[in-house]
């Protein structure tokens, strides 16, 4: 089956921890992408990547950092300095800008971060 | 700069009755305009799509939106609500020139059906 897949489903962190959420996919896209998302909001975006090797910072990237070494994996790292991490956090990929045209966008089933 | 503005926060629909749910954007070039369902504690599927062809574009689960640019609108309807139709639905936006590719969503419009 083609997809996404993030893991872990539920994730609880310490403060002052690290934390890695998994993302990925076997769509061969090249696009990849996190959200952010918390009660009561629509999706923020916090990474993007359209290539492998190369990402650009959305409209939350602070506290967070993601690498994309391979195509089909974009794990985002939540760091200490991220001030309120508890959220649903939700991957997505597409097929990239080479299309000419918006993409469609496939999510991942998500994973929800908890600071104890 | 893109935004889309979803209407309500909640509707509550009764089993079998039409579903209407209101989204307008704001882009400056033409726009991309996307609904996606989200059922709780699960990632979001795509309902249906607008990338300038058709204006009234059909989607899954019977499921229809209309582009109406005069407007700047892009509303959900359904002719007949089922039960498991309830789940949170979001309007989005994406404007192909910015180079970004992403999207921008709505807060979101939780639907209830009630039996």
């Amino acid at each position: 089956d083609g997809g996404i897949t993030q893991s872990p489903k539920y994730l609880f962190r310490k403060e002052g921890q690290n934390v890695t959420l998994s993302c990925e996919q076997n769509l061969n896209h090249d696009a990849m992408y996190w959200y952010r998302q918390d009660p009561g909001q629509g999706l923020r975006l916090i990474y993007y990547s359209q290539i492998v090797n190369d990402f650009q910072k959305g409209d939350i990237a602070e506290g967070y950092s993601v690498s994309r070494e391979k195509k089909e994996s974009f794990p985002l790292t939540v760091t200490s300095a991220q001030k309120n991490p508890t959220a649903f956090y939700l991957c997505a990929s597409s097929i990239g800008y080479t299309t000419g045209a918006a993409d469609t966008q496939y999510f991942g089933p998500g994973t929800r971060l908890t600071v104890l | 700069a893109q935004s889309v503005t979803q209407l309500d926060s909640h509707v509550s629909v009764s089993e079998g009755t039409p579903v209407l749910l209101r989204c307008n954007y704001s882009s400056s070039y033409s726009p991309s305009l996307f609904w996606y369902v989200q059922h709780p504690n699960k990632g979001l599927q795509l309902l249906l799509k607008y990338t300038s062809a058709a204006t009234l574009v059909k989607g899954i689960n019977g499921f229809e939106a209309e582009f109406k640019k005069s407007e700047t609108s892009f509303h959900l309807t359904k002719p007949s609500a089922h039960m498991s139709d309830a789940a949170e639905y979001f309007c989005v936006v994406s404007d192909d020139y910015t180079g970004r590719r992403a999207l921008t969503f709505g807060s979101g419009t939780r639907l209830q059906v009630q039996p």
